[in-house]
C-alpha cells in the first residue's frame, strides 16, 4: 500500500521569505501522479500543484515550484516571496492511475508578517 | 462553472439522529470521492463512486456510513444513527478521470457535529 509522510507537523516563515515543505512517499509503482493541496483557515482544499511521476522536469506554479526526487520518493514544495495568504495546511497527496488517492498527514504553515 | 457544491455547510445533530450529506460534483466529471477530516486521523477517502458505481468503499467506518449516487449530478452520504465519534469535516470532490485531469476538485465541506 501507498503512505505519505510529512515530517514537519509545523512550520514558519517570515513574509517575503522562502520555505521548504518535505514530503515523501512509498510505492511500487512507476507511473502516479502527486500533489500538493492547500487548506487555508476557510477549510476549502484548493489545488496548489501537480508533478506527473513521469516527467523528470519539475513543475512550477507562480510562486510555488516542487522538487521531485524520484528516485528518492521524495516531493518537496517550495514556496517563494511568502504571502500571508499562504498560511494554510499543506497536503502532499499521491494517486495511481487507479485513483487511489492518498494524502500526507500535512504541514501548518504559518506566514509572519 | 460553480464547483463542487455541498449542503448543509454545517449541520449539528445528537446522537442517534439520521445525518445526510449531500453533495453535486462538477459538471462533466466522473469520479466523485468522499472524504473524512479529523484532527486525530487526517484527511482519510471513505469512497469513490467511478460513473456512479461504487468503486473502492472500504474506507466507510462501519456499517453506519452509506452512500448513494444516484446520477452523475448527485451523492449523499448518511450516517445513521449518528455517534458524537463521527463529528468532523466531511469533504467531496470530483474529478474527469482524464489524463490531465487526475486532480481533484473539492467541495468546501460539511462540518458535522453530533452531541
Amino acid at each position: 500500500a501507498q503512505t505519505v509522510t510529512q515530517s514537519q507537523p509545523e512550520m514558519s516563515v517570515q513574509e517575503a521569505e522562502t520555505v521548504t515543505l518535505s514530503c515523501t512517499y512509498d510505492t511500487s509503482e512507476n507511473n502516479y501522479y502527486l500533489f500538493w493541496y492547500k487548506q487555508p483557515p476557510s477549510r476549502q482544499m484548493i489545488l496548489v500543484i501537480r508533478q506527473e511521476a513521469y516527467k523528470q522536469q519539475n513543475a512550477t506554479e507562480n510562486r510555488f515550484s516542487v522538487n521531485f526526487q524520484k528516485a528518492a520518493k521524495s516531493f518537496s514544495l517550495k514556496i517563494s516571496d511568502s504571502q500571508l495568504g499562504d498560511t494554510a495546511m499543506y497536503f502532499c497527496a499521491f494517486l495511481n492511475y487507479g485513483q487511489n488517492f492518498v494524502f500526507g498527514p500535512g504541514t501548518r504553515l504559518s506566514v509572519l508578517p | 462553472d460553480a464547483g463542487v457544491i455541498q449542503s448543509p455547510r454545517h449541520e449539528v445533530t445528537e446522537m442517534g439522529q439520521e445525518v445526510t450529506l449531500r453533495c453535486k460534483p462538477i459538471s462533466g466529471h466522473n469520479s466523485l470521492f468522499w472524504y473524512r477530516q479529523t484532527m486525530m486521523r487526517g484527511l482519510e477517502l471513505l469512497i469513490y463512486f467511478n460513473n456512479n458505481v461504487p468503486i473502492d468503499d472500504s474506507g466507510m467506518p462501519e456499517d453506519r456510513f452509506s452512500a448513494k449516487m444516484p446520477n452523475a449530478s448527485f451523492s449523499t452520504l448518511k450516517i445513521q444513527p449518528s455517534e458524537p465519534r463521527d463529528s468532523a469535516v466531511y469533504f467531496c470532490a470530483s474529478s474527469s478521470g482524464l489524463a490531465r485531469s487526475y486532480e481533484q476538485y473539492f467541495g468546501p465541506g460539511t462540518r458535522l457535529t453530533v452531541t
